[in-house]
């Protein structure tokens, strides 16, 4: 059973430009969520998609959004980068939301701003 | 809000075993979760705890109070492999519940021979 799976691993972009990161969940999996980790700031929910509905939306800035389709791969995007969005953007898959069910991590996508 | 706090780092030696608090503050408290994180790897799920008490799996072991705001997971036989950030993360249902967790910045592991 493959695991989530996230592209690009890596991508380098300068300020001001934007990025789209892709996610597909493992296979049944209806629920998706994203997360960015900096060494600061650790683990910070950024959304939680389901059934192709935002359910859950972190503390950030409008420049961050996010999709999800009816196969369930969900992609975000972030525009008018700023260097402090150079982070390792991971994306969580489950079969639904909440309960006791563990998140299943991807390997994230990591993003440097120049 | 919420606010989760746990030890930056911890040295432990192969074959003892190491307990990793954590603390929290919520208003809304619906499960505290324990992930591990290698080095540029993915967190992994390691425990899950909504009710008090002591939930056990193999090596690994987590608690809960609720009433104190406190969990722990315990390590035992430890190993080199152990080695990692392990990560406390909880659920609020008055923020979103669902799969939106709050996690603490983890708890840097380190065995030693």
């Amino acid at each position: 059973k493959a695991g989530v799976t996230q592209t690009p691993r890596y991508l380098i972009k300068t300020r001001g430009q934007q990025v789209t990161l892709s996610c597909s969940p493992i296979s049944g999996h209806r629920s998706v969520s994203w997360y960015q980790q900096t060494p600061g700031q650790g683990l910070q929910f950024l959304f939680e998609y389901f059934s192709e509905t935002q359910r859950n939306k972190g503390n950030f800035p409008g420049r961050f959004s996010g999709r999800q389709f009816s196969n369930s791969r969900s992609e975000m995007n972030v525009s008018t980068l700023e260097l402090g969005d150079s982070a390792l953007y991971l994306c969580a898959s489950s079969l639904e939301p909440a309960g006791a069910g563990e998140l299943f991590f991807g390997e994230g996508s990591r993003l440097t701003v120049l | 809000g919420q606010n989760i706090d746990q030890p930056t780092e911890m040295t432990a030696t192969e074959g003892a075993i190491v307990q990793i608090n954590c603390t929290y503050q919520t208003s809304g408290f619906n499960g505290l979760f324990w992930y591990q994180q290698h080095a540029g790897e993915a967190p992994t799920f390691l425990s899950y705890n909504v009710l008090d008490g002591l939930e056990e799996k193999g090596r690994f072991s987590s608690f809960l109070s609720r009433s104190k705001g406190y969990s722990y997971l315990l390590l035992k036989e430890l190993q080199m492999k152990d080695s990692a950030s392990y990560l406390c993360a909880v659920r609020d249902l008055l923020t979103g519940g669902g799969n939106k967790l709050t996690f603490g910045t983890g708890t840097q592991l380190k065995v030693e021979l």
